[in-house]
């Protein structure tokens, strides 16, 4: 059964850090780009950052680039997300999802959430 | 960037009703699109890949259709199941923007 599995998340003030892990089971990591998308409280669904199964290749949108660092362990097989210097708008449900042959998603974990708050 | 709008935002309908949500990228991006649900409190599900083909699973009463700029969902009799908030997402290239969704219930 194939598992993506949150983690991380929290009460953080503004500016400070938090790193996101996603661990999956049930198929082989290494062979999937993997993505990160977020929904604020309330609000739709949004892209965060995706990167590829060799981590050759590696995106952001543009609300969190140069602020957030994604990455992988294939060996671990573990997504991450570093963000630094968080404010109020990144607050939310962060998603870790698998991005298939098709280059959609799959496959959803059940989010972590992010409070960033004083 | 390429934008991505949706409409309606919200619609409410009656169980039985076809049900026709549009989706807009400019510029084109070929079928490079797809269609989530998101049911309230739910992890979203995707329904359809490459424009138009059904997700292994999605019942048959949804179906998509479209290329370049212009796509729909539709959904050819509503179930009560059905509530929730569906989005489209591009994805021929980044950023892999959603729509704003559009968020359907029962009349």
């Amino acid at each position: 059964e194939v598992q993506l599995v949150e983690s991380g998340g929290g009460l953080v003030q503004p500016g400070r850090s938090l790193r996101l892990s996603c661990e999956v089971s049930g198929f082989n990591f290494d062979d999937y780009a993997m993505h990160w998308v977020r929904q604020a409280p309330g609000k739709g669904l949004e892209w965060v950052s995706g990167i590829t199964w060799n981590s050759g290749s590696i995106y952001y949108a543009n609300s969190v680039r140069g602020r957030f660092t994604i990455s992988r362990d294939n060996a671990k097989s573990s997504l991450y997300l570093q963000m630094d210097s968080l404010r109020s708008e990144d607050m939310g449900l962060y998603y870790c999802t698998r991005v298939n042959q098709f280059l959609v998603y799959d496959y959803w974990g059940q989010g972590t959430l992010v409070t960033v708050s004083t | 960037d390429i934008q991505v709008t949706q409409s309606p935002s919200s619609l409410s309908v009656s169980v039985g009703d076809r049900v026709t949500i549009t989706c807009r990228a400019s510029p084109g991006i070929a079928t490079f699109l797809a269609w989530y649900q998101q049911k309230p409190g739910k992890v979203p599900k995707l329904l359809i890949h490459g424009a138009s083909t059904l997700q292994s699973g999605v019942p048959s009463r949804f179906s998509g259709s479209g290329y370049g700029t212009d796509f729909s969902l539709t959904i050819s009799s509503l179930q009560p199941e059905d509530v929730g908030t569906y989005y489209c997402q591009k994805y021929n290239s980044a950023p892999f923007t959603f729509g704003p969704g559009t968020k359907i219930d029962i009349k």
